[in-house]
């Protein structure tokens, strides 16, 4: 099993929809938890960051983080066709980058 | 600034034959880390270096080699590339290995 499970996807939206994109751990230990969007053919950037449980939000973007049930949600609200990449979810118990586990990466296709 | 560019953009190469992916930051960063991202196991880490002179293993280091002579470039060497090493090569960088890492555009690489 692996220690960050996240759906594949193709998750296709209209636009203007609520998104919902979210990964689960096994590993207590981790406290960083970051959301990266990666556009295709091009390096994944930074999206949100949060260290241990609670909402953070940022924009059009919410982290949530629930380490009691070891899972964590990016939310998109007013979905546009820009938003149209693959998200990445990635967590460390260190907050030392060399140390980052990240998700598969979830598709997301918003529809005009 | 151009943050980070990286060479070549892709690349076939014949099993056996030896290749050196480069990377150069203009960002002053201290510390650089080689990812590779294939379908379905995500984004993980080869090698990285916290500061230039020093280098450490990440979770998929066989294989490949590293140096760090000096703070911009980090070249990535595999010394006889196997068609298990197809895929697409990241580099990135941050200020510390706390902070946050910013990422190369990529080279796909295909070993035939």
């Amino acid at each position: 099993q692996k220690e960050v499970e996240q759906d594949p996807g193709p998750l296709s939206v209209p636009e203007g929809a609520i998104v919902s994109l979210n990964c689960t751990y096994s590993n207590s230990a981790f406290q960083y938890f970051m959301w990266y969007r990666q556009y295709s053919r091009k390096g994944p950037e930074l999206l949100m960051y949060t260290y241990s449980s609670g909402n953070k939000e940022d924009g059009r973007f919410t982290a949530q983080v629930d380490k009691s049930s070891k899972y964590i949600s990016l939310f998109i609200r007013d979905s546009q066709p820009s938003d149209s990449a693959t998200y990445l979810c990635a967590m460390s118990a260190s907050g030392t980058a060399s140390k980052l586990t990240f998700g598969t990466g979830t598709r997301l296709q918003v529809t005009l | 600034i151009a943050g980070i560019t990286q060479a070549p953009t892709s690349q076939i190469l014949a099993a056996g034959r030896r290749m050196t992916l480069r990377c150069t930051q203009d960002m002053r960063h201290n510390a650089m880390y080689w990812y590779r991202q294939d379908l379905g196991l995500g984004l993980r880490l080869i090698h990285y270096s916290n500061t230039a002179g020093t280098t450490g293993k990440g979770e998929v280091p066989d294989g490949y080699s590293v140096s760090r002579a000096n703070t911009d470039d980090f070249p990535l060497t595999l010394a006889s590339a196997v068609p298990s090493q197809t895929s697409v090569y990241f580099c990135a960088s941050s200020a510390s290995p706390q902070e946050t890492q910013y990422f190369g555009p990529g080279t796909r690489l295909l070993v035939l």
